[in-house]
């Protein structure tokens, strides 16, 4: 079972530079949330979808931009990665039908030099 | 305003102790939803225990357990019989929004659980 898979795991990026962070998950799932996990803070939720071609503010959402234009796919864009924007991000997913809790992806630890 | 209020950075517990770990939230909802994960030095996220606002029974997962008490706001985990495997960080997180369902998934900071043999 695939479950929440993310790509890339790993990235190194120079400031200015951009790049989009994939999630995909096979469990048909309605909603999709983007998370990135700083020592100290916890998870913060950037960006959030209840269903395909829907996207909503979380609460970290500057700097970032998010598409969900195929309901097993949520994708996370940085347009200019800034050193502040190095982080553990995490995609996650859920759905009324499989009960309450979320499921995560393995993480993608991104450095922007 | 913070949701999810992890007093204790850190714990240590002696194995085959007990141990209970804080969480105090903040909702006006009167429908919502509590969770535990645990983040071993791995990096995943491994969901361990629920409880629904409206549940009369604390929720209980094999050696967890959740003692919530909903007029104080808190939902504090408990581990019985602490395993050196249990060292790890554990988040507690709330659902609100739409009932159970909610689209609003917040987490609060983390306490990191040390394990001592």
């Amino acid at each position: 079972n695939a479950g929440v898979t993310q790509t890339p795991k790993f990235r190194v990026l120079k400031t200015g530079q951009s790049m989009t962070l994939l999630c995909a998950q096979d469990m048909n799932h309605e909603y999709m949330y983007w998370y990135r996990q700083d020592p100290g803070m916890g998870l913060r939720l950037i960006h959030y979808s209840v269903g395909e071609g829907t996207t909503a503010k979380g609460e970290v959402p500057d700097g970032y931009n998010v598409s969900r234009l195929k309901k097993q796919n949520f994708l996370l864009g940085l347009e200019s990665a800034a050193p502040s924007q190095t982080s553990v991000y995490f995609c996650a997913s859920s759905s009324p039908g499989t009960g309450p809790e979320a499921f995560f992806g393995q993480g993608t630890r991104l450095t922007v030099v | 305003a913070q949701k999810i209020t992890q007093t204790q950075p850190g714990m240590f517990v002696q194995e085959k102790e007990a141990v209970t770990l804080d969480c105090t939230y903040d909702t006006s909802d009167q429908s919502y939803g509590l969770f535990w994960y645990k983040q071993p030095s791995s990096g995943e996220m491994i969901f361990l225990i629920y409880q629904g606002s409206y549940d009369e029974q604390n929720a209980t997962e094999g050696r967890y357990s959740l003692n919530f008490q909903k007029a104080r706001k808190s939902a504090n985990l408990v581990i019985s019989a602490s395993q050196l495997g249990d060292s790890a960080m554990y988040f507690c997180a709330m659902r609100e929004g739409v009932g159970n369902y909610g689209q609003n998934f917040v987490f609060g900071p983390g306490t990191r659980l040390s394990v001592l043999p």
